[in-house]
């Protein structure tokens, strides 16, 4: 089983839509919760953390944090072409040393 | 002012050679990371250095040394470079140490070296 898994998509969604990303994690330690986006050839860039059940809003950006069901999720709210991007999700986990762990990352596409 | 910078940000090279990427951060944080992404997009933790001191390797062959001359450089030194090393490799830096947990565990990645074996 993967540490952290993602849909790798594509996902595609037309504008100004909800985009609505997922991410399960295994280790049930696990206590910090991030979502960075790529844009192709371009690094990793964090838009989102959570450490907390429940929801964390951030301009149109809201995370999600369910840890009895080991469940990250990020929503964008009004989806612009430019969140066109690759999402990866990543966990601090605690199995072996302590390590950030990403996702395969979901390839999203906003349609205009 | 670049955060965290690598060089070179492209590398083409035969099997066989030995090459390095240097890494650099100008945030004062106390830990850096190498990461390789895959063709497949998938970014996988290799070394994790706090303070000049290697804190993780991860399974990663003896042929990659990471050397941390101070806490603001990493730099990756991969001997008899195979077919299979081709990905980019991405440097990253972040306050604290993932075992704190916390904001101050943000990683800031620098561009990637696109390293292509042939």
């Amino acid at each position: 089983q993967k540490e952290v898994e993602q849909n790798s998509g594509p996902l595609s969604v037309p504008e100004g839509a909800i985009a609505s990303l997922n991410c399960t994690y295994s280790d049930r330690g696990s206590q910090s919760f991030f979502w960075y986006r790529q844009y192709s050839g371009k690094s990793p860039e964090l838009i989102m953390f959570i450490y907390s059940n429940g929801d964390k809003e951030d301009g149109r950006f809201t995370a999600q944090l369910n840890k009895a069901s080991q469940y990250v999720s990020l929503l964008i709210r009004d989806s612009q072409p430019s969140d066109s991007a690759t999402y990866l999700c990543a966990v601090i986990s605690f199995q072996g040393a302590q390590k950030l762990v990403f996702g395969q990352g979901t390839r999203l596409t906003i349609n205009p | 002012d670049t955060a965290v910078s690598q060089t070179p940000k492209y590398l083409v090279t035969q099997m066989g050679n030995d090459k390095s990427i240097k890494c650099e951060q100008n945030l004062g944080h106390d830990t850096m990371y190498w990461y390789k992404q895959d063709s497949k997009k998938f970014l996988k933790i290799m070394f994790s250095y706090n303070n000049k001191e290697l804190i993780i390797n991860e399974t990663v062959p003896n042929r990659f040394s990471p050397k941390s001359p101070d806490k603001a450089h990493l730099n990756l030194h991969i001997n008899s470079l195979e077919l299979g090393d081709s990905a980019v490799y991405f440097c990253a830096s972040s306050q604290d140490a993932w075992a704190a947990g916390g904001k101050d565990t943000e990683a800031f990645f620098g561009q990637g070296t696109r390293l292509t074996v042939v």
